[in-house]
């Protein structure tokens, strides 16, 4: 049974750091893995989807990485800013999408 | 704008009342999906869609129901047989289903508390 983990469940960082968030899972046979922001109450967002056959995917200042064989995602958000605060979420692709229970990312001005 | 609308984004429900969450969406979506988050947990699936008039069960598909009349429209019926109805609700769509492989976009969310 695929199981999708996030650790840490929580970060504080200072604006302008570079931080990595990291999402790891038991099972490598996927499709793909997303990336999706949750605001506070919110509805999620979609960031980066990276394909098993990929990689790594750039959006702006965030880069997904993947690698399959090991199980590990790394989104890594550069010169991050008090807007980046939310809880980012991976999820994998197996038949259906597999969550992790997420990163809450707060940047402190 | 094409989109997801969830309706309402906050409901309270009685013990033993029925309680219907609505999903729309004008993206031309095939599939759609329920998940249900609670804090601390990844999202978890309640039902999906990939076709009109057709829907599966999710992981945790007792005590709600669905129906897909319409291509645009996925309501959810949380049932007083779902005992801890409590949660975040969010409704999701994607091209089709395709084992999961597309990219989802999701609604705002509906926050069902019980009273």
């Amino acid at each position: 049974k695929q199981e999708v983990t996030q650790i840490p469940a929580a970060l504080s960082v200072p604006e302008g750091e570079n931080l990595v968030l990291n999402c790891s899972f038991t099972d490598s046979a996927i499709y793909n893995l997303q990336w999706f922001r949750q605001d506070p109450g919110k509805g999620l967002t979609s960031l980066l989807l990276i394909q098993s056959s990929q990689r790594e995917q750039t959006s702006g200042r965030l880069n997904a990485s993947l690698d399959k064989s090991s199980g590990r995602s790394t989104l890594y958000i550069a010169a991050s800013q008090p807007g980046d605060s939310a809880t980012y979420l991976c999820a994998v692709s197996n038949y259906q999408l597999i969550w992790g229970a997420g990163t809450k990312l707060i940047i402190k001005p | 704008d094409g989109g997801i609308t969830q309706s309402p984004k906050y409901l309270f429900r009685k013990e033993g009342q029925n309680v219907t969450l609505s999903c729309e969406q004008n993206l031309n979506h095939d599939a759609m999906y329920w998940y249900r988050q609670d804090p601390g947990q990844g999202l978890r699936l309640i039902y999906y869609s990939q076709i009109v008039n057709d829907f599966q069960k999710g992981d945790i598909a007792e005590g709600y129901s669905v129906s897909r009349e319409k291509k645009e429209s996925f309501p959810l019926t949380v049932t007083s047989a779902q005992k801890n109805p409590t949660a975040f609700y969010l409704c999701a769509s994607s091209t089709n289903h395709q084992g999961g492989r597309n990219e989802q976009f999701f609604g705002p969310g509906t926050r069902l508390t019980v009273l």
